[in-house]
This record gives C-alpha cells, sequence and structure tokens, in this order.
C-alpha cells in the first residue's frame, strides 16, 4: 500500500465545532485529494491540490476548507460542522493528474457530527 | 460536469456465476474509465481501469467494456468467489476539471 495516513481514524464531535484532518503521504506524489463516501452517492470530491499551496474545488466544497504547506501534508478543515458532514473521509493521492491516473486512498476518517 | 451512474446498486449471485456491473456517464471527453473494489470497512483500490483506446480490457476473471458511442462501460466478473464480495465504484474523467467522478456503488454478494 501508498504510504497515506490519515488521522485521526474516528471523531465525534459537536454542531458548530471546527474540525480538522489531516493526511500525511510519504510518497512525494504531486496530487493530493479529500474525498467522502455516503450511502448512496459513491465518493466526491471535496477539494484536491495540484501543488503547495495549489488547490481548487470539488464538486461539494461549500463547507469545507483546505490547506497544503508542504508536499506531505494535506489538511481538511470544517470551519463550523454540521450534521449533513457526518460522513466518511478518505484522503487520495496520484503521481500525475488524476484524470487518467491511479488513485491511493488513505485508511478513511469516520466523522460523526452530533 | 459529469454524471456517472452506476447499475446495479445491489448483485447476489451464486458463487462461480458471473457478475456483471454497468455504469453510463454523459460527457463524451471522458477517456479514462477506472474500477474501484471496497472490501467492508477497507479502502477502495483500483482493480482494473480502461482507456478510451480500447474497448475491452481483461485482466484474469475480471473485465471492462467500454462502449463510446453508447457512452457506457461495464465490468465482467466470472467465476466469482465469495473474496470478490465487496463494493465496486466505477468513474469517469470527464467534466471542465478533468476530475474523476464516481458512480454510486453496487454490492455485491457471492452467496456459497
Amino acid at each position: 500500500d501508498a504510504g497515506i495516513t490519515q488521522s485521526p481514524r474516528h471523531k465525534v464531535t459537536e454542531t458548530g465545532t471546527p474540525v480538522t484532518l489531516r493526511c500525511h503521504q510519504t510518497e512525494n506524489h504531486r496530487y493530493m485529494y479529500w474525498y467522502r463516501q455516503d450511502p448512496g452517492h459513491g465518493l466526491r470530491l471535496i477539494h484536491y491540490s495540484y501543488g503547495v499551496k495549489d488547490t481548487d474545488k470539488g464538486e461539494v466544497s461549500d463547507g469545507y476548507s483546505v490547506s497544503r504547506s508542504k508536499t506531505e501534508d494535506f489538511l481538511l478543515t470544517l470551519e463550523s460542522a454540521t450534521s449533513s458532514q457526518t460522513s466518511v473521509y478518505f484522503c487520495a493521492i496520484s503521481e500525475s493528474w488524476t484524470g487518467d491516473e491511479k488513485l491511493f486512498f488513505g485508511s478513511g476518517t469516520q466523522l460523526s457530527v452530533l | 460536469g459529469e454524471n456517472v451512474e452506476q447499475h446495479p446498486s445491489t448483485l447476489s449471485v451464486q458463487e462461480g456465476d458471473s457478475a456483471v456491473i454497468k455504469c453510463t456517464y454523459s460527457d463524451s471527453a471522458s477517456n479514462y474509465f477506472p474500477w474501484y473494489k471496497q472490501e467492508l470497512g477497507k479502502r477502495p483500490q483500483l482493480i482494473i481501469d480502461i482507456r478510451s483506446n480500447v474497448g475491452e480490457k481483461k485482466d484474469q476473471r475480471i473485465a471492462v467494456t467500454l462502449n463510446k458511442t453508447a457512452k457506457h462501460f461495464s465490468l465482467h466478473i466470472t467465476e466469482t468467489q465469495p473474496e470478490d464480495s465487496a463494493v465496486y465504484f466505477c468513474a469517469a474523467n470527464g467534466g471542465s476539471a478533468r476530475q474523476l467522478t464516481f458512480g454510486s456503488g453496487t454490492q455485491l454478494t457471492v452467496l456459497p
């Protein structure tokens, strides 16, 4: 498996609190992604990064922000968590543009917003 | 943007039988179509992919076919085994950002 570590693996938080999820890679891949997985919706792209400090929005970016200050780290922040953000969050990396390149996923973070 | 529809949402087959999962996509510019397998509690992992310059690709018991005219592609699993039980996701790389859009997933159960 590619060297991708997500933390925390599980988190329970309350509505209105800020939450930050971390993705750390040891593969030196340029591209990093955050997806959320919900029943009936598959995997939906939240944000992605194509380099240090270079990020862009995905399909479901409202309520989320990201930062990438180092190649190896990609942070996802929920500024004020809502119950609709209860989900499993996956980080992924790819060596080149995901449009035609294999994605390697992390183990996921189960987030519950009460 | 891209829209990917996947059917069926659940599929049960007897061990040894074949399984077929179908996906349609909306953006004719899509040219990369991967399939990911996710076992219970695990991360999604790529099992096979196909590019628009070929119509079929095989890897042992799994195969993928692509019909660009109809804008659909399918995953075929032959001689199914219990370890094939998982959720399978298709994806396509259409849309202005050329990012992968995933289907909603198919829960495949192989019955012994």
